[in-house]
C-alpha cells in the first residue's frame, strides 16, 4: 500500500497571500495524483488530477505540480472560499486508492 | 449535470450490516469507463477509500475491510450500494459514494451521509 503524507497538518494564511501545500508519496506514483478541497457539509471538490490539470471550472489560482513522490499544491493568491481542508490521492496503484491525511488552510 | 445522493439508515447497531445506496442521475451508471465507488471519512479523520467498481466487471475492495464489504450496481435504478456487515463502533464516518473517473480520481462526490454504529 502506498503510504500519502500531506505537510503540514493546518496551515495559517491570511487573504490574499500564497499557501503552499505539500504531499509526499512512499513510493513514485508517477505524475498520478489528485488533490480535492473539503468544506463542512461540502462534497469534496476535485481540484487537481493528473498532478498539475486543473478540473472543470477551477481557478487558475490553484496550481499543482511534481511527480515521483513529491508533489505541491499551490493557490495563488487565497480568498476568503479557500478557506478548507485539502486532500492528495494516488491512483498509480490500486487497490487501494490512498489519500492523505489532509492539510488544513485556516485564516490567520 | 453529474449528481449522486446517498441514503440510508444514520444509525446501525453494533454487529449489524450497514447497507447504503447512491442514487445517480445526470449520467447512466452502465455507461462509458467510469468506476464508481464508495469513500468514508471517521469523525476527526481523513479519507478512507472503500471499493470501486465499474459495470460489468469484478468489483475493488480495501484489503482492510474486504472481508465485510459488498459494492453493487442496479443498472434498472441507476444506483450503487454498499454492504458493510459486522460493524464496529470505528465504522462510524461520513459516507461518501464518487464517481471514479477513467478508474483514477473521483471526479465528482455526494454530499455524503453520517452513519453512527451505536446500541
Amino acid at each position: 500500500e502506498i503510504v500519502m503524507t500531506q505537510s503540514p497538518a493546518t496551515l495559517s494564511v491570511s487573504p490574499g497571500e500564497r499557501a503552499t501545500l505539500s504531499c509526499r508519496a512512499s513510493q513514485s506514483v508517477g505524475s498520478n495524483l489528485a488533490w480535492y478541497q473539503r468544506k463542512p457539509g461540502q462534497a469534496p471538490r476535485l481540484l487537481i488530477f493528473g498532478a498539475s490539470s486543473r478540473a472543470t471550472g477551477i481557478p487558475a489560482r490553484f496550481s499543482g505540480s511534481g511527480s515521483g513522490t513529491e508533489f505541491t499544491l499551490t493557490i495563488s493568491s487565497l480568498q476568503s472560499e479557500d478557506f478548507a481542508v485539502y486532500y492528495c490521492q494516488q491512483y498509480n496503484y490500486w487497490p487501494p486508492v490512498t489519500f492523505g491525511g489532509g492539510t488544513k488552510v485556516e485564516i490567520k | 449535470q453529474l449528481q449522486l445522493q446517498e441514503s440510508g439508515p444514520g444509525l446501525v447497531k453494533p454487529s449489524e450490516a450497514l447497507s447504503l445506496t447512491c442514487a445517480v442521475s445526470g449520467d447512466s451508471i452502465s455507461s462509458g469507463n467510469n468506476y464508481w465507488g464508495w469513500i468514508r471519512q471517521p469523525p476527526g479523520q481523513g479519507l478512507e477509500w472503500i471499493a470501486s467498481m465499474y459495470y460489468g466487471g469484478s468489483p475493488y475492495y480495501n484489503p482492510s475491510l474486504k472481508s465485510r464489504v459488498t459494492i453493487s450496481v442496479d443498472t434498472s435504478e441507476n444506483q450503487l450500494s454498499l454492504k458493510l456487515s459486522s460493524v464496529t463502533a470505528a465504522d462510524t464516518a461520513v459516507y461518501y459514494c464518487a464517481r471514479q473517473a477513467s478508474m483514477n480520481w473521483f471526479d465528482t462526490w455526494g454530499q455524503g451521509i453520517l452513519v453512527s454504529v451505536s446500541s
